[in-house]
Formats: C-alpha cells, structure tokens, sequence
C-alpha cells in the first residue's frame, strides 16, 4: 500500500512553455502533499506543500507564480512549472502524507519527474 | 538555524565491512526521524523511521539507526554491507510531527565486490 505515482516520468520542453506534472496517491487519500526539489548531487529541498481544497504554502525563495500548485482532489495535486526555463531543469518530486495521529506523520515519494528545459 | 546534517558525503566500503553514516539534527522537542535510500535510477524509498519507543529501530536490508536524544543524533548502521547497498541514504527530520520534512544533505554509499 500507500504508492505515489508521478507523471510524466521525464519531460523535455522549449523554453518558454509551460509543463505539467502530475502526482496520486494510488490506494490512499491525501490531504496533504508535498513538492521537492533535487538538483544532481544534492539533497532534496521543500518547494511547496499542497493542501487539498485550499491554497498551498510555498517555502522561502520559491516563486508561486512560477510554480503553480492545485490540489483539486484528495488524489491528486498537480505542479506547473511556467515559462519553464533552462535554469529550471531539475528532478521534481512529490511526496503524499498520510497523517494518523499527531505522533505519526510518515511521507510517501513518488519516483520523480526528470524536467529538462532546452 | 534547524538544520539536518549528514557528516559523510561520500563512503567507500569493500562488501561485508560494516557500516555507521551519521546524523544529527538541530531541533528541539519532538520530533520523527527517517532513513531513506535512492539507489541509482530510483526513487526513494524508507529504510526505517522512529516515532516513539525503543531507540533502536530496525528497518529493512539489515539496516538499524539508534536514536540517541542527548546527542540530537539517528546514526545508520548495517553490520556488513552488500554490493546492492551502493546507493544514497538521507536522514529526514519531522519536528512535532508537523508538515515539514527537512532532509540531510544525503551520503553516497559505494560499495566496491
């Protein structure tokens, strides 16, 4: 159980275009998901939290604008990267929270979306 | 500033040596602790996690970590290390058990046949 997917699995776009990307919880509900960034050779960073039904809350240094967030169902949050450009070409992550009690909050990742902006 | 910090960046390991990557972490009170590892072309996946209890957690692999509270410390350890362990561990933080999950700046484990 508790299996996060993400799609696509690798995307290349032109500068300038918009990508979406895409992240379910398969066999669990969701309130709560996450957006990480992993650049090569580094650690995972906090973009974002997506909050089902409400607006997210972006970490400090990452544009809203830029990084559009939308939790429309407790499956699936979506993250749209802009006016994508090169310097945004990173690994994107996602991660779901199943929260049981306020001494057990465990994440599950998804396998991560490879952007590559040309 | 709170802080997750993982001391080894890089490891080098024949196989069967054993295994400590360390962890320490900046926050006070409460807090969760995980181990995850990415092996190469993967995901991440959890190693093990400690929530309350005995400080001694076992994961999967053969993989423990110690949660030692006086030291702000969740060391990872496997008595002897197999090829199939050449990935990267990162130690994750979850203060009072709230929203942000904070990452250590990861260990690359190579582990030579």
């Amino acid at each position: 159980g508790a299996v996060v997917s993400q799609h696509p699995s690798r995307v290349i776009c032109k500068s300038g275009t918009s990508v979406k990307i895409e992240c379910r919880s398969l066999d669990f509900q969701a309130t709560t998901m996450f957006w990480y960034r992993q650049f090569p050779k580094q650690s995972l960073m906090l973009m974002a939290t997506s909050n089902e039904g409400s607006k997210a809350t972006y970490e400090q240094g990452v544009e809203k604008d830029k990084f559009l967030i939308n939790h429309a169902s407790l499956t699936l949050s979506t993250l749209t990267v802009t006016s994508a450009h090169p310097e945004d070409s990173s690994f994107y992550i996602c991660s779901a929270r199943i929260y049981r009690d306020f001494s057990y909050n465990e994440q599950f990742f998804g396998p991560g979306t490879r952007l590559t902006v040309l | 500033a709170q802080s997750v910090s993982q001391h080894n960046h890089h490891v080098i390991l024949s196989e069967a040596a054993s295994l400590e990557l360390g962890c320490n972490y900046s926050y006070g009170g409460t807090v969760n602790l995980f181990w995850y590892v990415q092996y190469p072309g993967q995901h991440l996946q959890l190693l093990l996690k400690y929530f309350s209890g005995d400080p001694l957690v076992k994961g999967i692999k053969g993989f423990e970590a110690e949660f030692i509270k006086s030291k702000f410390s969740f060391n990872l350890r496997k008595p002897s290390v197999q090829w199939s362990d050449t990935a990267e561990y990162f130690c994750a933080v979850n203060p009072n058990a709230g929203n942000m999950l904070t990452f250590g700046g990861g260990t690359r484990l190579m582990v030579k046949p």
